[in-house]
């Protein structure tokens, strides 16, 4: 099963801009965690976000939670190349198995 | 961070063969495990929900006699795809939960190739 969805589906950036990629879930959560995960390789884990936070930051990532509307957002900024790769989105309920989100593809060329 | 390993990393076998894919946490006793399937440029699908000592949870769709699911210890949970065929040619990755923690943590995956 899912969760909900990433958008956009992909995402193609010069180096040095921002890139802002948003995720929207269906059902109440306890967190929720971003993920990166470059081609054929496994996932890297970035940032959760508790349920009773709005916003939190971690070098160059800054991650938004707005529950009333059950979406997130990942904002990466002054992006560079090695920042081509898969993003994810995955909720969880106490106690659950981490549900994610499809993802976006984000490539960033120099 | 907590570290989980998978073995083996790819594997490629011949259709109708079984294959067996372990997962281990390495430092840290895991009552609860999990197997997600990634398909190429899709994301990563819950399989099941593997318990300690206990039968493992299936979701939806996924046929528990073909992906038998054996947690026997508290660092250790197998996968094993039966009469495999080339659709189930996956990416399997699994992971661990701390229950200190609450926190998941993933295995690197294992690329499973079926001729």
């Amino acid at each position: 099963s899912q969760q909900g969805e990433e958008d956009p589906q992909a995402l193609s950036i010069q180096e040095g801009e921002n890139a802002t990629m948003n995720c929207s879930y269906k059902t109440s959560i306890n967190n929720l965690q971003w993920y990166r995960q470059n081609s054929g390789r496994g996932l890297v884990h970035l940032i959760l976000i508790r349920s009773n936070e709005r916003e939190k930051h971690s070098g160059r990532l800054r991650v938004t939670l707005d529950t009333s509307k059950k979406s997130s957002s990942l904002l990466i900024t002054a992006s560079r190349a090695a920042d081509t790769a898969s993003y994810f989105c995955a909720t969880s309920q106490a106690g659950t198995a981490l549900i994610f989100g499809k993802g976006t593809t984000l490539s960033v060329s120099s | 961070g907590a570290v989980v390993s998978q073995h083996p990393s790819w594997v490629i076998c011949k259709s109708g063969t079984s294959v067996k894919i372990e997962c281990r946490s390495l430092d840290f006793q895991a009552t609860t495990m999990f197997w997600y399937r990634q398909f190429p440029k899709q994301s990563l699908m819950l399989m099941a929900t593997s318990n300690e000592g206990s039968k493992a949870t299936y979701e939806q769709g996924v046929e528990k006699d073909k992906f038998l699911i054996n947690h026997a210890s508290l660092t250790l949970s197998t996968l094993t795809v039966t009469s495999a065929h080339p659709e189930d040619s996956s990416f399997y990755i699994c992971s661990a939960r701390n229950w200190n923690t609450d926190t998941q943590y993933f295995g690197p995956g294992t690329r499973l190739t079926v001729l």
